[in-house]
């Protein structure tokens, strides 16, 4: 599985955009970039996942060139309610590919 | 509606008392997973089932034991925890051909 680097914290301010990014130099043909979101107390939560260029759904966009060998996560006018933990994982679907591992994350604070 | 639905949400018990936390899901997903999460940490995977098929994680300690009777319910023994348990406990599921989990909210686990 490709081990994957993001920063530790990010702090941002209400109505930014926020742009979290994770590198992950070994990621392989077969690997799909996915991240999760986690409040305190809670489990964490699926936002959206990517394999190239662009995916955007209803919460956030991710961000993925050619290379593969990063992504980015933004997060479009964040509010008091987007801090959180953000993970990155890196792996493939189905059978043993399918486990992911949860690296340190991002915790982002965003302030009013 | 709750997917997977872990209880009890918070379970206190004594040191070397054996515990049992459990887990159920209404996605009829093939694998679940336990996670240990301590404070500002990641989660950290104890082992999963594959349908019925076990899988341990190398470092797991053997104080730790998982069943699963059935596709929906997956138990999570401590058999004489120590302060060090003390921790969230999180329950996941997946489907077999996929990669994107779903989780429980979590049992919180105190120590005395």
């Amino acid at each position: 599985l490709a081990k994957t680097t993001q920063p530790i914290s990010m702090d941002s301010y209400e109505g930014q955009e926020v742009n979290i990014t994770c590198s992950h130099n070994n990621i392989a043909t077969n690997d799909y970039i996915t991240w999760y979101q986690q409040f305190p107390s809670q489990g964490p939560r699926f936002i959206i996942q990517g394999y190239k260029t662009k995916v955007t759904n209803e919460v956030a966009s991710l961000f993925i060139p050619a290379d593969r060998k990063s992504s980015t996560l933004s997060l479009p006018r964040v509010s008091l309610s987007d801090t959180a933990v953000y993970y990155c994982l890196v792996g493939g679907y189905g059978g043993s590919q399918g486990n992911l591992i949860f690296g340190k994350g991002t915790k982002l604070s965003v302030k009013p | 509606d709750a997917m997977v639905i872990q209880n009890p949400r918070y379970q206190v018990t004594q040191f070397g008392k054996p515990v049992t936390l459990s887990c159920s899901q209404t996605l009829n997903h093939n694998v679940m997973y336990w996670y240990q999460q301590k404070s500002s940490q990641a989660p950290k995977l104890l082992f999963h089932y594959y349908d019925k098929d076990f899988n341990n994680e190398a470092d797991t300690p053997d104080n730790f034991q998982s069943r699963r009777p059935n596709t929906s319910f997956c138990f999570l023994d401590i058999r004489s925890p120590g302060l060090g348990d003390a921790a969230m406990y999180l329950c996941a599921t997946r489907t077999g051909q996929g990669n994107i989990q779903y989780f429980g909210a979590g049992t919180r686990l105190s120590v005395l």
